[in-house]
């Protein structure tokens, strides 16, 4: 079983819908948890962190739930501009060292 | 956005050659990685470094050293390139164990014939 798992996708939506991007994880001694965006054959950067309260950025939403190790996005009034890969990300202490591991990513199109 | 840069940007090269490839920061981070992305795997760690002269194993370590002789760069060497080793290779930085966010450089596109 991977460490991070993730939809693949695409997930193909007209501009302006809202759409949903979830993530499960498997260590529940993760502390941290990121969502980062990846535009095609560029560098991954970072998106949102995710807080445990939950957390907003514009017309981005994110959750965690520790229960069900459960991590979501939410974008809302999707844009042309939005179309991109999706990872969810989250840390594991191993060996005295932070370390981030990776889903494989969500793949979002937004179309006219 | 963070001062990182890869080289080269892209290679073809054949079995068995050594390859190394090079990662620059300006922004003094104490922590560097290198991973390689492959479709259906995600971003996989090779190693990382926590100082100078200070590298660790990552997850998918063989066929790959480093080595981090300043601050500012590090390096990764393919002993002897396999087919396997095509990848899309990334560097990130880090600017301390209890800062968890990475910025990652431009990558390198590698081929290995």
């Amino acid at each position: 079983r991977k460490e991070v798992e993730q939809d693949p996708g695409p997930f193909n939506v007209p501009e302006g819908a809202t759409v949903a991007f979830n993530c499960t994880y498997s260590n529940s001694a993760s502390q941290s948890f990121f969502w980062y965006r990846q535009d095609c054959r560029k560098e991954p950067k970072l998106l949102m962190s995710v807080y445990s309260s939950g957390n907003e950025d514009g017309r981005f939403t994110a959750q965690l739930n520790r229960a069900s190790q459960y991590i979501s996005l939410l974008i809302r009034d999707s844009k042309l501009s939005d179309s991109a890969t999706y990872l969810c990300v989250v840390n594991k202490f191993s060996g005295g060292y932070n370390k981030l591991i990776f889903g494989a990513g969500t793949r979002l199109a937004v179309h006219p | 956005d963070a001062g990182i840069t890869q080289s080269p940007r892209h290679k073809v090269t054949e079995t068995g050659t050594p390859v190394t490839l090079r990662c620059h920061q300006t922004e003094n981070h104490r922590y560097m990685y290198w991973y390689r992305q492959d479709p259906g795997h995600g971003l996989r760690l090779i190693h990382y470094s926590y100082g100078v002269k200070d590298t660790d194993k990552g997850e998918v370590s063989d066929g790959y050293s480093v080595s981090r002789s300043k601050t500012e760069d590090f390096l990764l060497t393919l002993e002897s390139a396999t087919s396997s080793q095509t990848s899309v290779y990334f560097c990130a930085i880090g600017p301390g164990l209890a800062t968890d966010t990475q910025y990652f450089g431009p990558g390198t596109r590698l081929t290995v014939l």
